[in-house]
C-alpha cells in the first residue's frame, strides 16, 4: 500500500521555465510534508517543507503548495536551472514530528539548457 | 562542519551472511534514522534511534537491528541476508525537539549487493 505517490516518473523542462512536481497521499493522518532532491551518488538533500496548517510555503525559487482536501501537494521551481536536474522525492510524516518519513517513488527532473 | 557520514560506501555479501553498516551523524545531531532505498523506489523507513534506544520502527523484520552509541553514531545490522536486501542504505540525522524530530539530513548511503 503506497501511501505517498509521485505519478510522474520523469519531467523535462526548458531552462528558465517553471517546473511543477506533483505528489499525492492517501493517509489523512499525515500533517507534515517535505521535498528532498537527490543527485546520483549522494544522499537526499532537504529542500522545503510545509505543515498541514499552511497551504503554501516559499523559499527562494521553490514553493510548495498543499491541498489537504485533495490530499495533494506540489513543488514549483521558478525559474528552472540546469543544476536543478535531479530526482525529487516528496515525503510525509504524522503528528508534525518528522520522525518516520514516508517517501514517494521520486520524479526525475531534467532541465534542458 | 562535517555532514552525515556513512561507511563503507559499497559492500558485496552473499546470501545468509551478516552485515554491519555505520553512520556518524551531523555535528550537533542526536537522532539517527535508517532507510532502505531499493532501485527505482523511494527510501523506506527502517527505524530511528534516540538516546541509544530504538524509538520508532518501520515494517522491517527482526533481521534488521541497530544500535546507537553514546557519541550518537549508529550501526545497522542485517542478519541472514536475502537477495532482496540489495539496496542503498541511507542514514539520516536530526536534532530532537522534545520528542519531535527536526529536519532529517541524509548521508550518501551504503550500496549493499547480496549475491
Amino acid at each position: 500500500d503506497q501511501q505517498v505517490k509521485q505519478n510522474s516518473p520523469s519531467l523535462s523542462v526548458q531552462e528558465g521555465r517553471i517546473s511543477i512536481l506533483n505528489c499525492d497521499y492517501t493517509n489523512s493522518m499525515f500533517d507534515y510534508f517535505l521535498w528532498y532532491k537527490k543527485y546520483p551518488a549522494e544522499g537526499p538533500t532537504f529542500l522545503i517543507s510545509i505543515s498541514s496548517i499552511k497551504d503554501k510555503n516559499e523559499d527562494g525559487r521553490f514553493t510548495v503548495f498543499l491541498n489537504k482536501s485533495a490530499k495533494h501537494l506540489s513543488l514549483h521551481i521558478v525559474p528552472s536551472q540546469p543544476g536543478d536536474s535531479a530526482v525529487y522525492f516528496c515525503a510525509a510524516s504524522r503528528d508534525n514530528a518528522g520522525n518516520m518519513l514516508t517517501f514517494g517513488g521520486g520524479t526525475r527532473l531534467m532541465v534542458k539548457p | 562542519d562535517a555532514g552525515v557520514t556513512q561507511s563503507p560506501t559499497h559492500l558485496i555479501k552473499t546470501r545468509g551472511q551478516q552485515v554491519t553498516l555505520r553512520c556518524s551523524p551531523k555535528s550537533g545531531h542526536d537522532t539517527v534514522s535508517w532507510y532502505q532505498q531499493a532501485l527505482g523506489q523511494g527510501p523506506q523507513f527502517i527505524f530511528q534511534y534516540y538516546e541509544e534506544e530504538e524509538r520508532q520502527r518501520g515494517n522491517f523484520p527482526d533481521r534488521f537491528s541497530g544500535h546507537q552509541f553514546p557519541n550518537y553514531s549508529s550501526e545497522l545490522n542485517v542478519n541472514a541476508l536475502l537477495l532482496g536486501d540489495s539496496a542503498l542504505y541511507l542514514c539520516a540525522s536530526s536534532w530532537d525537539l522534545a520528542g519531535h524530530t527536526d529536519t532529517q539530513y541524509f548521508g550518501p548511503g551504503t550500496r549493499l549487493t547480496v549475491l
